[in-house]
């Protein structure tokens, strides 16, 4: 059972646009997500993420919204640059369930110059 | 501060082997989770120690086991293994058990089964 899903699963923008990725979940427990970005050859890193009391949350470039009774977020990236080109991945857990994350498929990003 | 650090990176067996994986955690760290990445099925939880204690499971088959050493670090290992578990496993530690905690991932141990 799939409960985070997310698309598009690839993605093309020019340098300058902006990339948008969007999850949505199942499980309402859920009440931490967070976004990774994976390079080829290496583990995910933590991009930003947020929590459900929160509609919105800006670091640089990068900006979560959260629509709760819709129980979707998505990932804005702004002004993408080539070196954003990435596989961008969501997740969620429960503070009940600890560290354990349920990510969504993947979204393969790439920003032409 | 060092990363995350995974062992081997890379590795190759045959169907029906065992192989054992093994993870060190950034220092202090006293959570790790393992994680399988595989094209068809994404990013998979496997399950998750801390304090030397199994915390959490995913829904894999008994043939993946895991322990964690006191000094956090953690070892994986697949018995008897299948085609279907080639796959890209990847380590995660964070501070402690609060999922609100970064955590932070290997590099991966690339395996191979053929």
């Amino acid at each position: 059972q799939q409960q985070v899903k997310q698309s598009p699963q690839s993605l093309i923008v020019q340098k300058g646009g902006i990339s948008i990725i969007n999850c949505a979940y199942e499980n309402t427990a859920f009440d931490y997500f967070p976004w990774y970005q994976q390079f080829p050859g290496k583990g995910p890193a933590l991009l930003i993420a947020i929590r459900p009391d929160v509609s919105e949350k800006k670091e640089g470039r990068f900006t979560i919204s959260f629509n709760k009774s819709a129980k979707q977020f998505s990932l804005h990236i702004m002004d993408s640059q080539p070196g954003d080109s990435a596989t961008y991945f969501c997740a969620a857990s429960t503070q009940a369930a600890g560290n354990k994350l349920t990510f969504g498929g993947g979204t393969r990003v790439l920003v032409k110059p | 501060k060092a990363g995350v650090t995974q062992t081997p990176r890379y590795l190759i067996k045959t169907r029906g082997q065992q192989v054992t994986l093994s993870c060190s955690p950034i220092s202090g760290h006293r959570s790790v989770s393992w994680y399988q990445q595989t094209p068809g099925q994404g990013l998979q939880f496997l399950f998750e120690y801390f304090s030397e204690t199994q915390r959490n499971k995913g829904n894999f088959p008994g043939r993946f086991s895991g322990r964690q050493f006191s000094n956090s670090r953690s070892e994986m290992n697949v018995s008897t293994l299948e085609l279907g578990d080639s796959a890209l496993y990847l380590c995660a530690s964070s501070l402690t058990g609060d999922s609100y905690y970064e955590q932070y991932f290997g590099p991966g141990t690339r395996l191979t089964v053929t």
